[in-house]
């Protein structure tokens, strides 16, 4: 069946702009992860939506990071203003319901000039 | 004490010979620990893991060597192959948390 996909798979964008980052997880995952991974770094959690529940907010860097998961599937990740520091990976991950796996997606490549 | 430390950060093969991947945590409440293995340009995906309930898990060329009392767990790659040039990465997790702490991640090249 099909993966996880995440929308643009590339995205370049000037300092100080407002970019969004797209995740489809899998049918029928309740769990959801936003992951970032710099070069040469591991992934570092941002996010983790879970069926209803508030989300863990935990990971986010700052207050220009913000996620949102409409109907339990789709979620975007939005960073507003964006730094040279933003540059990374971008990961989405989902796991079935009451499985610990998670599924990642091939990631957004962000470059911030 | 969330931490969990990997090493080596790279590493270099022979085709045909043994991989081997360390890591440690400090957090005793960690009881699930995976390993994804990362193509250029793709997600990482799950290879194996293991529970501190068994010392070892072997799949095919795969297996996870497990010491709960050191805080240690590695990964070895036998016969290691061109196709196993990658970047692995540990984690660990506390079961019904969800989230994972991933290691730095070693970028592993199997020489033909």
């Amino acid at each position: 069946g099909a993966g996880v996909s995440q929308s643009p798979s590339n995205k370049v964008t000037e300092k100080g702009k407002d970019v969004e980052l797209r995740c489809d997880p899998i049918s029928g995952h309740t769990a959801l992860y936003w992951y970032r991974q710099s070069l040469g770094q591991g992934l570092e959690f941002l996010i983790y939506f879970q069926g209803n529940s508030a989300p863990d907010k935990s990971g986010l860097p700052s207050d220009r990071f913000s996620a949102e998961r409409t109907g339990g599937s789709v979620s975007t990740l939005t960073i507003q203003r964006t730094q040279q520091e933003d540059s990374a990976v971008y990961l989405c991950a989902s796991s079935p319901p009451n499985q610990e796996t998670q599924y990642f997606g091939p990631g957004t490549r962000l470059l911030v000039l | 004490q969330q931490q969990v430390k990997q090493s080596p950060q790279s590493l270099i093969v022979q085709k045909g010979g043994i991989s081997i991947i360390n890591c440690a945590y400090e957090n005793t409440a960690f009881d699930y620990f995976p390993w994804y293995q990362q193509f250029p340009g793709k997600g990482p995906a799950l290879l194996i893991a293991i529970r501190p309930d068994v010392s070892e898990k072997k799949e095919g060329r795969f297996t996870i060597s497990f010491n709960k009392s050191a805080k240690q767990f590695s990964l070895h790659i036998m016969d290691s192959q061109p196709g196993d040039s990658a970047t692995y990465f540990c984690a660990a997790s506390i079961t019904g948390t969800y989230k994972y702490i991933f290691g730095t991640g070693t970028r592993l090249k199997v020489l033909a």
